[in-house]
């Protein structure tokens, strides 16, 4: 089993829409959860950041974590065509040095307007 | 200013050649990585440095060699290229684990 599993999609949405995206992970050692923002032939960028569990907002986006169920989410909502992109959830161990942080396979998103 | 600016952005080369891509960052941070992305665009560590000293150092075959001359800069060389490398190469740094700065990636074309 994979560390941590996510759809890759693609998912195609119509603007203003409500969008989720998710992952799961088989390790409960993972305390740290990131989602990262990539778009077409540029590096990831940092979105959300969370430790243990709970919610998070930033504007309109949200990040869930269910530490309980290894499930993390992220919201967008009013969704704009910019938000078209892959996401990619990341998970960590910890904070030290050594910790690695291990990133799903991402899943498109296509805003349609 | 690019905070982490790698070179080149497009590599294209023979099986059996030697290589190296370069990274540079600018944001001060202890931190520096090299990450590969394959065709499916799964994400994977290669390599990290903290301050020059290797610290991660993933299943990768040693003709993969980083090299970090100082703190801003982690390069990777890579010997006797092979058609499976073809892949993006991103390097990233960070101050705090979990908050990657990413480069804008080398593609690497392996023919």
């Amino acid at each position: 089993q994979k560390e941590v599993e996510q759809d890759p999609g693609p998912l195609s949405v119509p603007e203003g829409a409500i969008v989720s995206l998710n992952c799961t992970y088989s390790n409960s050692a993972f305390q740290y959860f990131m989602w990262y923002r990539q778009y077409s032939r540029k590096g990831p960028e940092l979105l959300m950041y969370t430790y243990s569990s709970g919610n998070k907002e930033d504007g309109r986006f949200t990040a869930q974590v269910d530490k309980s169920s290894k499930y993390i989410s992220l919201f967008i909502r009013d969704s704009q065509p910019s938000d078209s992109a892959t996401y990619l959830c990341a998970i960590s161990k910890g904070m030290n040095r050594d910790d690695k942080i291990i990133f799903g396979k991402g899943t498109r998103l296509h805003i349609l307007p | 200013d690019t905070a982490v600016s790698q070179t080149p952005k497009y590599l294209v080369t023979q099986m059996g050649n030697d290589k190296s891509i370069k990274c540079e960052q600018n944001l001060g941070h202890d931190t520096m990585y090299w990450y590969k992305q394959d065709s499916k665009k799964f994400l994977k560590i290669m390599f990290s440095y903290n301050n020059k000293e290797l610290i991660i150092n993933e299943t990768v075959p040693n003709r993969f060699s980083p090299k970090s001359p100082d703190k801003a800069h982690l390069n990777l060389h890579i010997n006797s290229l092979e058609l499976g490398d073809s892949a993006v190469y991103f390097c990233a740094s960070s101050q705090d684990s979990g908050k990657l700065f990413f480069g804008s990636g080398t593609q690497l074309s392996v023919l």
